[in-house]
């Protein structure tokens, strides 16, 4: 049974709308991640959270914000989606510990 | 800054045979800990292995195991036995101590693994 859960796993959205992608985890975990993937750049960390009611930013948060509603729930969200935006998103889950990351299957948005 | 590096963008090797990926790193840290990651054709990132810096031991799980070399900043990946089913792209990450409790990884820009039957 799948521990890290995306939605929507893809979506296509115009210039200038709102996009919120959803994650939840069932790992129990305290720390949640938002990643984007393209080629040529690999995964890069967008937001990061500890735990419930906290966000952090990440290595390329232009553009983005995050929301950790609950312990088991992670929000990406574009207010303004951009053509740069296009890519796949992924989330992850990590405990305190030893910091290996658990990912979901990821979202492809489009972005026109 | 963390920095990992995967020099060898792509391998081909024959089925059943053995395969080393190559990742060195630079870290300020002298405590932090390796991981593998295999990102399918699906898209699906798969934690496959850890190795802790302060362990010796190369950690083993599976037909995977790891050659650890501190001194080197080296941490490569060995795939023995190979199966079609380990054809994947391949991800070293790193995570030093001194990010604190946030656990950020830094990864690779990984290593494209295809097994030839």
């Amino acid at each position: 049974e799948a521990a890290v859960t995306q939605s929507p796993r893809n979506k296509v959205a115009v210039t200038g709308g709102k996009v919120t992608l959803s994650c939840n985890q069932t790992n129990n975990h305290n720390n949640m991640y938002w990643y984007r993937q393209d080629t040529g750049h690999g995964l890069r960390l967008i937001h990061y959270s500890y735990g419930a009611g906290s966000t952090e930013k990440g290595d390329i948060p232009d553009g983005y914000k995050a929301s950790r509603p609950s312990q088991e729930n992670f929000s990406l969200i574009l207010e303004l989606a951009t053509p740069s935006q296009t890519s796949v998103y992924f989330c992850a889950s990590g405990d305190w510990v030893y910091a290996e990351q658990f990912f979901g299957p990821g979202t492809r948005l489009t972005v026109l | 800054a963390q920095k990992v590096t995967q020099t060898q963008t792509s391998i081909s090797v024959m089925e059943k045979t053995t395969v080393t990926m190559d990742c060195v790193y630079e870290t300020q840290d002298s405590s932090y800990f390796l991981f593998w990651y295999k990102q399918t054709a699906s898209g699906e990132i798969v934690f496959l292995i850890r190795q802790d810096s302060y362990k010796k031991e190369n950690a083993t799980v599976g037909h995977y195991s790891l050659n650890f070399q501190k001194p080197k900043s080296s941490i490569g990946l060995i795939i023995t036995a190979t199966q079609i089913e380990d054809s994947a792209v391949y991800f070293c990450a790193m995570r030093d101590l001194a990010t604190g409790g946030n656990n950020k990884l830094t990864f690779g820009q990984g290593t494209v693994l295809s097994v030839i039957p």
